[in-house]
């Protein structure tokens, strides 16, 4: 069974202090991993797609990273407009163009403090 | 944003009565998916579609039906809504290729059964 675990469940951050949150997945064959910013009654919203071990993607002041069991999402100098959770996303092997089966983290709730 | 609607946003009904909660999108994406969103389990997939009038359950399909008569819209019924089915629930779409399945989400929807 395809399991996704993130950590930690929530982080404090002062604003500028750099840090990291984990993902770590159990999935038979990844398709790709997806990271998902989502802010209070609101719906997830797609960040990064990565597919390979060894990949890197960036977007302002995040960057995600991929390795063959878990993925960190970086977050550089975090400013309170970054409180939010996030997801990560396994995707199993299925037919191309057809339905690939997605499982969903729990999330890590970021607040950064001024 | 991803052209994604829900409707009704919000929801308080009582137990017993029937439930329809509305997708509507317009990005023309074959697949559209239907999550709970309950704290301590993620996003669960409820049921999905990979095109008019074709369906098929997810892993907690047990008291909901939906149904795909256009493209553009997705419909969740709950039969007979109980307490355990108050949840937030997302409308994801996507259109997988050969690469990732990228979902993005609509805005959700708040359901309290009573």
């Amino acid at each position: 069974e395809d399991q996704v675990t993130q950590s930690p469940e929530a982080l404090r951050l002062q604003e500028g202090e750099s840090s990291s949150l984990n993902c770590s997945y159990t999935v038979s064959g990844l398709r790709g991993l997806f990271w998902y910013r989502q802010d209070p009654g609101k719906g997830p919203e797609f960040l990064f797609t990565l597919y390979s071990a060894g990949e890197e993607k960036e977007k302002e002041r995040l960057k995600a990273t991929l390795t063959k069991k878990e993925s960190f999402l970086h977050i550089t100098a975090p400013k309170p407009e970054d409180s939010a959770t996030y997801l990560c996303a396994v995707q199993a092997p299925g037919a191309i163009g057809g339905y690939q089966k997605v499982t969903f983290g729990t999330g890590t709730k970021l607040q950064v403090i001024p | 944003d991803a052209g994604i609607t829900q409707s009704p946003r919000h929801k308080v009904t009582e137990t017993g009565t029937p439930v329809t909660l509305r997708c509507h999108q317009t990005e023309n994406h074959r697949y559209m998916y239907w999550y709970r969103q309950d704290p301590g389990h993620g996003l669960r997939l409820i049921h999905y579609s990979y095109g008019v009038k074709d369906t098929d359950k997810g892993e907690v399909s047990d008291g909901y039906s939906v149904s795909r008569s256009k493209t553009e819209d997705f419909l969740l019924t709950l039969e007979s809504a109980t307490s355990s089915q108050t949840s937030v629930y997302f409308c994801a779409i996507s259109e997988p290729g050969r690469g990732g399945n990228e979902q993005f989400f609509g805005p959700g929807t708040r359901l309290t059964v009573l």
